[in-house]
């Protein structure tokens, strides 16, 4: 499928905002989507944001598209050391509609 | 509402052997994914099931990958014979429908080790 890119790994510390970006290759892209996976857990939707959209805010998350440039961010408010996963940038692929994922971007919140 | 199920949790073999890997998905979901996810990347679609057919095998290695999903109900996902790039984690997924925006709901998945 087309490529999802996501930066490795990110710092913050305790009540700090954590950015987390993503860029896409898929211009036709209906839903874009971020996923949290803590260790031993399964992965969970967090927030999904409509390709018509410019923004999208749901308590502490944050998500904003620029589909001119293909980039997608994630902002997390006040970040607490629960928030420390993996996050996961997806858009669609495939006339089912499967999910293609970045590789991840690992948020470790210090105290 | 009970989630989506998977068996077993862990399993460890030794190259060229079999396995086989079980989903349960979310009562009443009609669309059955699983993804394979090798460690330190995301999940990659291997397969999804709409009811009892296949809607997308595009990236399931054939030779040695199988599913199937016979009542459109629970799925087996096997492996024979297994090679040690296929350890990972296998995750089985479901959603109401497959459309666009129908939010897919994740089992634990399943941590394959080949030896």
């Amino acid at each position: 499928g087309e490529d999802v890119e996501q930066s490795l790994f990110l710092s913050v510390r305790e009540g700090d905002s954590s950015v987390i970006n993503c860029t896409y290759t898929d211009s036709s892209s209906t839903y874009l989507y971020w996923y949290k996976q803590e260790p031993g857990a399964g992965l969970q939707l967090l927030t999904y944001i409509f390709s018509n959209m410019d923004m999208k805010q749901d308590q502490r998350l944050t998500v904003l598209l620029n589909k001119k440039d293909k980039h997608l961010s994630l902002r997390i408010a006040d970040t607490q050391t629960g928030d420390s996963a993996i996050y996961f940038c997806a858009d669609l692929i495939g006339s089912g509609y499967a999910l293609n994922f970045g590789k991840g971007t690992s948020l470790l919140v210090t105290p | 509402e009970a989630g989506v199920a998977q068996s077993p949790r862990y399993k460890i073999i030794e190259k060229r052997q079999s396995v086989a890997f079980w989903c349960n998905p979310i009562s009443g979901h009609a669309t059955l994914y699983w993804y394979q996810q090798i460690l330190g990347q995301g999940p990659k679609l291997l397969i999804q099931f709409q009811n009892n057919g296949v809607v997308d095998d595009s990236q399931l290695p054939k030779d040695r990958f199988s599913a199937e999903r016979l009542k459109g109900v629970d799925s087996t996902l096997k492996i024979q014979p297994a090679k040690l790039e296929d350890s990972a984690v296998y995750l089985c997924a479901s959603s109401s429908s497959g459309r666009a925006g129908n939010e897919q709901f994740f089992g634990p998945g399943t941590r394959l080790t080949v030896l």
